[in-house]
């Protein structure tokens, strides 16, 4: 079945300091891979969408990774600010079906 | 730019009420989908609708039915609400279902629905 898994579900830390989230996928034919934030009480914002063959993709203080032959992704955020605090969605795209597999998310909380 | 506009943001039925939750975009995209999220679960896919003129069922349609109403809208209906189906509801759209490449799906902020 495919399936994306997220860890950790829940993470604290302070502000300034890095952090990494992780996502391991079963999802196959594989298309790309995307990370979400999503502020609490609105919709997922799209932060990166990685092909096969991209290994990591920036934008801003958010890097993501991609691992396609382990099948596992990672979002590395870089001196974190309190308006990280949200949820980070992993989203997978079947090629065969064309449909999203979404991960449950990790949620983050930045501490002043 | 509104990007994608759902109505209503909250809402509370009784069992057994109908309802239909509203969703518009503005960026000409060609297909639209519905998601439901519940608590430790990720988004699952109601209904989309890959072009217009067309809708198909996701992973969970049970319960709803969808009409695309033109190029720009994409109504979910409840026509006898119950319990289970209390959720949040996003509506979201992307330039194409089949292909699409990298582009990402842009979403509303969701309508909160509650059924007693």
């Amino acid at each position: 079945k495919n399936q994306v898994e997220q860890s950790p579900q829940s993470l604290i830390i302070l502000e300034g300091k890095n952090c990494t989230l992780q996502c391991n996928y079963t999802v196959s034919p594989f298309s790309n891979l995307r990370w979400y934030k999503q502020d609490t009480g609105r919709g997922p914002v799209s932060l990166t969408i990685m092909t096969f063959s991209e290994n990591t993709k920036s934008n801003g203080r958010y890097t993501a990774t991609l691992d396609a032959d382990t099948k596992q992704s990672s979002l590395h955020i870089t001196a974190s600010q309190l308006s990280d605090s949200a949820s980070y969605i992993c989203v997978v795209r079947d090629s065969g079906t064309y449909k999203y597999i979404f991960g449950t998310g990790t949620r983050l909380k930045v501490l002043a | 730019n509104a990007g994608v506009t759902q109505t209503p943001k909250f809402q509370v039925l009784k069992t057994g009420q109908s309802m239909t939750l509203q969703c518009a975009q503005d960026m000409n995209h060609n297909s639209m989908y519905w998601y439901r999220q519940d608590p430790g679960m990720g988004l699952r896919l109601i209904y989309y609708s890959a072009s217009e003129g067309t809708t198909d069922k996701g992973e969970v349609p049970n319960g709803y039915n969808v009409s695309r109403l033109n190029k720009r809208e994409f109504s979910l209906r409840l026509e006898s609400a119950a319990p289970s189906q209390t959720s949040v509801y996003f509506c979201a759209s992307s330039e194409a279902f089949w292909g699409g490449g990298n582009q990402p799906q842009h979403f509303g902020d969701g309508t909160r629905l509650s059924i007693l």
